[in-house]
């Protein structure tokens, strides 16, 4: 059965420094990972996708196969970036519904 | 478009009382996924549609949970009894296109006293 795992419930960082939220995987086939955001009062959306191997507002995810993990970085942590973070899996199949992790509150401190 | 549309946005109502959420997905998507999330599980796939037609309810909790989709343009999530623990936000999301990023409403609050 797929899992996600985020090990992390809670994460707080300062401004400016460098932020990691973990991200664990388990699938039989090749997976297919996503980082969902959610800001205060907004819906959950769409942050990256690891097939597109984008930067999106400076965060980088990258698929570590051999580590089933997908952590989500950035460099440089902004006030802004305060959210809930889910990290997903999509199943195989044509409705590839999504499995989400329990997410990580990160907070940003000025 | 307004996106994915789900009414109430709030509800409070007390432990035995029937809920009832409503979704509009967005027009002309052909999946529709409804997630519960909550502080200890996250989110929680409960039931999605294909065509209005339910294909997986097996993350509907009990027998109390029920979900329909009588056309494309709605689907309702409802709770008969409610009891606390039923406490979450209802999510509705549908997916678009061949990347199949989902696309969520703004979520139902529900509190059961």
């Amino acid at each position: 059965a797929q899992r996600v795992t985020q090990p992390e419930k809670l994460l707080s960082v300062f401004k400016g420094a460098p932020v990691e939220l973990k991200c664990n995987y388990s699938y039989s086939g090749s997976p297919e990972l996503f980082w969902y955001v959610q800001y205060s009062r907004q819906r959950l959306q769409l942050l990256l996708r690891h097939i597109s191997r984008e930067s999106i507002k400076g965060f980088t995810a990258d698929l570590n196969k051999g580590e089933t993990s997908f952590h989500l970085k950035k460099p440089f942590a902004q006030e802004e970036d305060s959210a809930m973070y889910y990290c997903a899996l999509t199943s195989i199949g044509p409705a590839r519904q999504l499995t989400f992790g329990s997410g990580t509150q990160l907070t940003v401190l000025p | 478009d307004a996106g994915v549309i789900q009414s109430p946005r709030h509800e409070v109502t007390e432990m035995g009382q029937e809920v009832t959420l409503r979704c509009k997905p967005i027009s002309g998507h052909d999946y529709l996924f409804w997630y519960r999330q909550t502080m200890m599980r996250g989110l929680e796939l409960l039931i999605y549609f294909n065509n209005n037609v339910p294909i997986d309810d097996s993350g509907m909790p009990e027998d109390r949970f029920s979900a329909k989709m009588p056309n494309a343009s709605f689907s309702t999530l409802k709770i008969q009894p409610s009891e606390p623990r039923d406490s979450a936000v209802y999510f509705c999301a549908s997916p678009q296109g061949a990347s199949r990023e989902l696309f969520f409403g703004e979520g139902s609050r529900l509190t059961v006293l």
